[in-house]
């Protein structure tokens, strides 16, 4: 079965500066993996996936993550933060041969503060 | 320009009712989920219908019946309702082959 972690339940940082949010998996076969934001009273926005290929990963909002097969990590960047980011970050992870069953982390509350 | 949507937005009721959501998209996709999010935050899949066929059921009591009726359309059914099925409840829709999904912006069940 899969499973995935999200270590930091909330992240504090302030405006400007980078930021990292941690995601690790566990699989034995081939994952897809992805990256959803969820911000306040909204539903879930796909922010970025990594399918295969290049393990540098470019998504929205000048969001990018780094698959790393050996650590079996996925951990999402961003160089400068906005206060418009402050929102709820989940990490998923589904079998690549079955992407119908997305297993979702408990999720990361990044607050940027002014 | 919805993509998926789902209604009521809100929806506050007794214990013991029946109330239905609705959820419809309109990206020609072919499957269709329901999640339910706790007050943690936690997402978890209840059930995913391809082509008005379901394919996962998660564990979920039977009190919770998803109906199809094509495969733009995805509603969920919940009987006699209980103080825990309070949470919020996202509708997803994806086509193959990767199936990334796209999610409604969510119904928020409280249950008195």
């Amino acid at each position: 079965a899969q499973s995935v972690t999200q270590l930091d339940s909330q992240v504090p940082v302030f405006e400007e500066a980078p930021v990292e949010l941690r995601c690790n998996y566990s699989s034995s076969v081939s994952v897809y993996l992805f990256w959803y934001v969820q911000y306040p009273n909204q539903g879930l926005q796909l922010l970025l996936k990594y399918l295969s290929g290049s393990t540098l990963v470019k998504g929205i909002n000048g969001f990018e993550a780094e698959f790393n097969k050996s650590q079996t990590s996925f951990h999402l960047r961003k160089p400068s933060v906005h206060i418009s980011d402050t929102a709820e970050y989940f990490c998923a992870v589904s079998v690549a041969y079955n992407t119908d069953k997305l297993i979702f982390g408990t999720g990361t509350r990044l607050q940027v503060f002014p | 320009d919805t993509a998926v949507s789902q209604t009521p937005k809100y929806l506050v009721t007794q214990m013991g009712n029946d109330k239905s959501i609705k959820c419809e998209q309109n990206l020609g996709h072919d499957t269709m989920y329901w999640y339910k999010q706790d007050s943690k935050k936690f997402l978890k899949i209840m059930f995913s219908y391809n082509n008005k066929e379901l394919i996962i059921n998660e564990t979920v009591p039977n009190r919770f019946s998803p109906k199809s009726p094509d495969k733009a359309h995805l509603n969920l059914h919940i009987n006699s309702l209980e103080l825990g099925d309070s949470a919020v409840y996202f509708c997803a829709s994806s086509l193959p082959p990767v199936n990334t999904q796209y999610f409604g912006p969510g119904t928020r069940l409280t249950v008195l």
